[in-house]
């Protein structure tokens, strides 16, 4: 399996409140995404990474930001969270070729 | 703005039957049409992929189909087992030098019956 963590793999929040995601690798691959995976829709693309501090948005990047400052980590953050934002959200990484995907986190917004 | 259409969304097999995933695309720019396999609480996992200067590959029990005249391209799963029961997603990209952005379909979830 490729070298992906997420963490928290699972969080329950409020409403309004900040909630980052963090996805860390070990296969010192370039480019990193995150996606939201929701029944009906497949999985979308949030936003993604080209390198340190090279970010660019993705489909559904509304209500989301992200960051990366050091090559193996990429955090998500909800800066107000929505129940809206209650999905599953998947960290991938590539070298151009296949994606890889970590196991997810669920998020449930109350 | 659905990209990629997947159909059907479930699908019923029995085991030794073939399983049939259809997707079509719209954007002719498209050049990397990949399959996904996820199972339950697990992330999806890269079955098999095709380019467009081919029109068919097979990998096992495994075999895309791709007709790039009318943007379509389907997934085949010969003898299929219980042990494929699973979501399927096809997705398609133009890779570039911004990486690989995937615009998946909807996902088709197979459960394949003894």
């Amino acid at each position: 399996d490729a070298g992906i963590t997420q963490s928290p793999r699972h969080k329950v929040t409020e409403t309004g409140t900040p909630v980052t995601l963090r996805c860390h690798q070990t296969e010192n691959h370039r480019y990193m995404y995150w996606y939201r995976q929701d029944p009906g829709h497949g999985l979308r693309l949030i936003h993604y990474s080209y390198g340190v501090k090279d970010t660019d948005k993705g489909e559904v990047s509304d209500g989301y930001s992200v960051s990366r400052s050091k090559t193996e980590d990429f955090l998500l953050t909800l800066e107000s969270a929505t129940s809206s934002q209650t999905s599953v959200y998947f960290c991938a990484i590539s070298e151009l070729g296949e994606l890889f995907f970590g196991e997810g986190s669920r998020l449930t917004v109350l | 703005q659905q990209q990629v259409k997947q159909s059907p969304q479930s699908l019923i097999v029995q085991k030794g039957g073939i399983s049939i995933i259809n997707c079509a695309y719209e954007n002719t720019a498209f050049d990397y049409f990949p399959w996904y396999q996820q199972f339950p609480g697990k992330g999806p996992a890269l079955l098999i992929a095709i380019r467009p200067d081919v029109s068919e590959k097979k990998e096992g029990r495994f075999t895309i189909s791709f007709n790039k005249s009318a943007k379509q391209f389907s997934l085949h799963i010969m003898d299929s087992q219980p042990g494929d029961s699973a979501t399927y997603f096809c997705a398609a990209s133009a890779v570039t030098g911004g990486g690989n952005k995937l615009t998946f379909g909807t996902g088709t979830q197979l459960k394949v019956e003894l």
